[in-house]
């Protein structure tokens, strides 16, 4: 069974940074892309960042860019999401989801909140 | 940025009738493969998000008949053949074809 678990989401004050974790299980980890989507609290879907299978290949969306940095360690089945110089817009559920062109299967995702 | 809107924005629904919801792309979705890759999931309340339909028209796994997906090039529909009380909740439609990826606004599904 594929598992996604995502991990290191809470309180954070703004200008602060935090590292998000994904550990997967129940497939190969290093023969998919990886993603982050985020949902703010009522608000819909954003995609946040992709990585390839190997950990060359690296997306950003606009919003995210030159702040968050999304690696993996194949050898943990691990996906990762640093993110610094947080914002109030940050705030939301983070999910981990597999796949390039459109998820298959998502974690149940980890709270981020950005306040002082 | 691939623009995807949807239409209606709600959608109330009578048990057992039909379902349909639109989405539109700013730009063609077909890849340079030759796939158009157009997602539709759907979202229940206090749950995760779960991929119904790839590729236009392709169901995933476990999802029933009654839902289906259309479209081509920049014009895309899912249907519900017949409602039935799982189905409420938000439905997004997404392209996995250019970078960034995008989702539409979703459309919140209720029951009358």
């Amino acid at each position: 069974e594929v598992q996604l678990v995502e991990s290191g989401g809470g309180l954070v004050q703004p200008g602060g940074s935090l590292r998000l974790s994904c550990s997967a299980s129940g497939f190969t980890f290093s023969s998919y892309y990886m993603n982050w989507v985020r949902q703010a609290p009522g608000k819909g879907l954003e995609w946040v960042s992709s990585i390839s299978e190997t950990g060359y290949g690296l997306y950003y969306g606009d919003s995210v860019k030159g702040r968050f940095t999304i690696s993996r360690d194949n050898a943990k089945d691990s996906l990762y999401l640093q993110m610094s110089s947080l914002t109030a817009e940050d705030t939301a559920v983070y999910y981990c989801t597999r796949g390039w062109s459109g998820p298959d299967y998502w974690g149940q995702g980890t709270l981020v909140t950005v306040s002082s | 940025d691939v623009e995807m809107t949807q239409s209606p924005f709600s959608l109330p629904v009578t048990l057992g009738q039909p379902a349909s919801i639109s989405c539109r792309s700013s730009q063609s979705l077909v890849s340079s493969d030759g796939n158009t890759y157009l997602n539709w999931l759907h979202q229940r309340p206090g749950q995760s998000p779960r991929r119904l339909i790839l590729r236009v028209s392709e169901r995933d796994f476990g999802v029933p008949d009654r839902i289906s997906g259309s479209g081509s090039g920049t014009d895309f529909t899912l249907k519900i053949s017949r409602v039935e009380a799982e189905d409420v909740g938000i439905y997004y439609c997404m392209q996995g074809t250019h970078w960034p990826r995008t989702f539409g606004q979703g459309t919140k599904v209720e029951i009358k």
